[in-house]
């Protein structure tokens, strides 16, 4: 059976660093492409960039470049995201989710991770 | 950048049909997929490529596209199909996915 099991909530500073994570199980790590979407609270979907834990190649919607870091650990299975300074406006659920390839429809999704910045 | 337009509800009596749109820019030359959400869920893949279902989803979700509208439609609508869509392009111009603004479907 296919999972993606994401990291618990987090409750952070504006400034403070974070890593959020997504272990993924019942399928090959390496074969398929990880996405990452944000949900803002009360708001819509933004996909934000994807990474293929294959080769750690990754793309980045210009929107998120150089706002987050995508990585993946292929000894663990697991993907990442991750924050070096957030931002309030950074809360928001982050869901990790599957593609077969880059430009193929999410088959699978992680549960999401709420992640809340406030001072 | 591409944008996608759903209406943000629609509401629908059990046994009746839903019909959600996603209007955007000669969209009928774009695969489109729609996905559920409903809450303190994942969400799921009800629809790819306009009119495709993946395993495991009702015959009574199905999807059509043209022009300048792509449309969700669920026929005999069960209280369980109570939730979130949203509309799914791949920004071929942009090199990343857009997704829709999302329509709350509420089963009345």
């Amino acid at each position: 059976e296919v999972q993606l099991v994401q990291s618990g909530a987090e409750v952070k500073k504006p400034g403070e660093s974070l890593k959020i994570s997504c272990k993924v199980s019942g399928y090959s790590f390496t074969s398929y492409w990880i996405g990452w979407v944000r949900q803002v609270p009360g708001k819509g979907l933004e996909w934000m960039g994807i990474i293929y834990p294959g080769d750690s190649d990754t793309k980045y919607n210009p929107s998120f470049q150089g706002q987050v870091t995508f990585s993946a650990d292929k000894s663990i299975n697991t993907a990442y995201l991750q924050w070096s300074s957030l931002k309030a406006s950074d809360t928001a659920i982050y869901y990790c989710a599957r593609h077969k390839q880059v430009t193929e429809p999410i088959d699978y999704w992680g549960q999401g991770t709420l992640v809340t910045v406030s001072s | 950048s591409y944008v996608l337009t759903q209406p943000p509800s629609v509401s629908v009596a059990p046994g009746q049909t839903a019909r959600i749109t996603c209007g955007g820019d000669n969209i009928g030359s774009r695969s489109v997929h729609w996905y559920q959400l409903r809450p303190g869920q994942a969400p799921v893949l009800v629809v790819y490529d306009d009119a495709d279902r993946p395993s495991g989803i009702p015959e009574r979700f199905s999807g059509s596209n043209s022009g300048n509208t792509a449309t969700l439609t669920i026929s005999r609508v069960e209280a369980g199909d109570e939730a979130d869509y949203y509309c799914q392009v791949w920004g071929t111009g942009s090199g990343h996915y857009v997704f829709g603004t999302g329509t709350k479907v509420t089963v009345l």
